[in-house]
């Protein structure tokens, strides 16, 4: 079935050090890749996506770089600052499909 | 230009019982998703209303229905609780311009079921 497996679970960089998160999905049909970082008790919120027909897109510290033959797209967070520390979710959208299936998180701390 | 606003932020509820947990989406949006996410795991996709009709299910069981009205707001409805329904609800809204979407979240309703 439908499934996004997401590494590390937990990650600790020092600041200033870059921070880099695996998923891999398993719908090579998904067409849609977003990241949303959730700081505890708040709500999800969107930080960078990319799409089936982009290999890379970047956003100041932040970029997303997609493997559509291996099935597998990464998040890098360069320069972290401790207001990185949050818990990061990556998403695929099947095609055809409206839903998003998320990856379990990563626990990112950046220590000062 | 409000976000996506949910309602009640917290709820307690007992096994058997019933509850209703709404959601207004972003304004321009005319799509609304809802999630359950249990504790340290990634949000679960429920469904996914538009035009007032459910469009896609999740692999959640009847129990868990839902509602669209005509100013786009949604409401989430869950029968008959099980301890295990206790999880933070998120509702997200969408806006389809040409198939491309993203869906924003709203800060979620904590249910607690005992």
């Amino acid at each position: 079935g439908e499934n996004v497996e997401q590494h590390p679970s937990t990650l600790s960089v020092q600041e200033g050090d870059s921070a880099v998160i695996k998923c891999t999905y398993s719908d090579s049909a998904s067409n849609y890749f977003p990241w949303y970082k959730q700081e505890l008790g708040k709500r999800p919120q969107l930080i960078i996506d990319i799409r089936s027909n982009v290999g890379e897109k970047k956003d100041q510290r932040i970029a997303v770089t997609l493997n559509k033959t291996a099935k597998h797209f990464s998040l890098h967070i360069t320069e972290t600052q401790p207001e990185d520390s949050a818990v990061y979710f990556c998403a695929a959208r099947p095609s055809g499909t409206y839903k998003y299936i998320f990856g379990t998180g990563t626990r990112l701390k950046v220590l000062a | 230009d409000a976000g996506v606003t949910q309602s009640p932020t917290h709820l307690i509820k007992t096994r058997g019982q019933q509850v209703t947990l709404r959601c207004s989406p972003k304004s321009g949006h005319d799509t609304v998703s809802w999630y359950q996410q249990a504790l340290g795991q990634g949000p679960q996709f429920i469904f996914q209303y538009y035009e007032e009709e459910e469009r896609q299910r999740g692999n959640f069981p009847d129990r868990f229905s839902g509602h669209q009205f005509p100013n786009y707001s949604s409401e989430l409805n869950v029968n008959a609780l099980l301890l295990g329904d206790s999880a933070l609800y998120l509702c997200a809204s969408s806006f389809y311009p040409g198939g491309q979407e993203t869906q924003y979240f709203g800060p979620g309703t904590r249910l607690l079921v005992l």
